[in-house]
């Protein structure tokens, strides 16, 4: 059973960087066909796609996000990470990680991150 | 960016009735990358449909999606106790961008 798991930070200041780490268990990151991916949501709001890092290790983020957004992989650890630079209170929110291989099918439990001083 | 709308923002029923949810993409997505979502509260997304009419594995066959081009459809034939959720529609091609929708909540009368 493929299993995510996100780790980091519950509280980031405004202007740092909020970096978190999904570990995934069950599954290889490097396996072929899979994107491993980031989500977010507001409070009592929807759901907003961060970005994805795929099998081949390219990477792609929401335009939205103004390129703030870095994420890695660690195939060694079978776990990939998410950085978001410059935070502000608007980046308040629950992140998933999750994989996307006929949709988004294995999500972690999410982690609420909270940005303020 | 392709924009996901989906429509009732919420629907009112009871247990047992037929629910039917809609997706309008704001340009053609084709049918292989349009997915559903059933989320509760404090929960994570659960996927109900991929490609935009197969059932995710374990997902019971009154949940059925229907539509290609901009056009989608979730539709629950007779609502169970716990179907009342938050559905979500998303869109996994993109190229390379992915979007979802705005959710709706069915909530019971």
């Amino acid at each position: 059973q493929v299993q995510l798991q996100e780790s980091g930070p519950g509280l980031v200041k405004p202007s740092e960087t909020l970096s978190l780490t999904c570990s995934v268990s069950g599954d290889s990151i490097s396996s072929g066909g899979y994107y491993w991916s980031w989500i977010r949501q507001y409070p009592g709001k929807g759901l907003e796609w961060i970005g994805y890092i795929s099998y081949r290790g390219s990477t792609y983020s929401n335009p939205s996000l103004k390129g703030r957004v870095t994420i890695s992989s660690y195939m060694s650890m079978n776990q990939f990470s998410l950085k978001l630079r410059s935070v502000t209170a608007a980046d308040t929110a629950v992140y998933f990680c999750a994989r996307r291989g006929s949709g988004l099918d294995y999500w972690g439990q999410g982690t609420l991150v909270t940005v303020s001083s | 960016e392709i924009v996901l709308t989906q429509s009732p923002g919420t629907l009112s029923l009871s247990p047992g009735e037929r629910a039917t949810l809609s997706c309008r993409a704001s340009q053609n997505i084709g049918s292989a990358f349009l997915g559903w979502y059933q989320q509760k509260p404090g929960q994570a997304p659960r996927l109900l449909i991929y490609g935009a009419s197969t059932r995710a594995t374990g997902i019971p066959d009154r949940f059925s999606g229907s539509g290609s081009g901009t056009d989608f459809t979730l539709t629950i034939t007779r609502l169970e106790p716990e179907d009342f959720a938050v559905y979500y529609c998303q869109q996994y091609d993109g190229s390379p961008s992915w979007t979802f929708g705005q959710g709706t909540k069915v909530e019971i009368k």
